[in-house]
């Protein structure tokens, strides 16, 4: 059974920086094809990609935040992670780990901006 | 960059009827568009990719068509568990990578 699970903090600072970790079970980052990333949702928004690493290390991101995003993996612990900088209040949403060549989602992390 | 617009923005019908929801895309996505299904307080979940294959589990009600820039997603008699908001997504380009479109929300009449 595959599942991916956020961790991270509740609440942040403006101009902070936001670490969010996937840990995810029932696959490997190691197997060709796999790719885990991130997606985020603005309360009432539509969601919004942000970025990708696939098992080959090869990653990718979104244009309009590129500069703000680091995805790193950890294949040992089987864990993602997701750095973004210089939070602002813009950034307050559900933030979603998946596996995107299967379409597997976890439950999501609400990450509020607020000084 | 490529936009997807969405149409209408509210669907109001009542169980039993058909939903037909449109989604555009600003330049050619090929068959690369998918279909979602959101309810309030959950992911997101993946109801039709490529254009036009339901995804595991999808009941056979839904169904996507279209390819280039202009895409359907079509409802058959609407059960009271669809009555949700729908994306669709582009998988076609590097960059922007899997842009979203606005959305259309699904409600009961």
């Amino acid at each position: 059974q595959i599942t991916l699970k956020e961790s991270g903090p509740t609440l942040v600072k403006p101009t902070q920086t936001l670490t969010l970790t996937c840990t995810f079970s029932g696959f490997s980052l190691r197997t060709s094809g796999v790719g885990v990333g991130w997606i985020r949702q603005p309360p009432g928004k539509a969601p919004e990609w942000l970025a990708l690493i696939f098992w080959d290390d090869d990653k990718r991101y979104s244009p309009s935040l590129q500069s703000r995003l680091t995805i790193t993996k950890d294949t040992s612990n089987n864990q993602v992670v997701l750095i973004m900088t210089n939070m602002d209040p813009v950034d307050t949403g559900t933030y979603y780990c998946w596996r995107s060549d299967l379409d597997h989602w976890g439950q999501g992390t609400l990450v509020t901006v607020s000084s | 960059e490529i936009v997807l617009t969405q149409s209408p923005a509210t669907l109001s019908l009542s169980p039993g009827e058909t939903a037909t929801l449109s989604c555009r895309a600003s330049q050619s996505v090929s068959i690369y568009l998918a279909w979602y299904q959101q309810k309030p307080g959950l992911a997101p979940r993946l109801l039709i990719y490529d254009a036009s294959n339901r995804a595991t589990g999808i009941p056979a009600r839904f169904s996507g068509s279209g390819s280039g820039t202009d895409f359907t997603l079509t409802i058959s008699s609407l059960e009271p568990e669809d009555f949700a908001v729908y994306y669709c997504q582009q998988r076609s380009h590097w960059p922007p990578g899997f842009t979203f479109g606005p959305g259309t929300k699904v409600d009961i009449k």
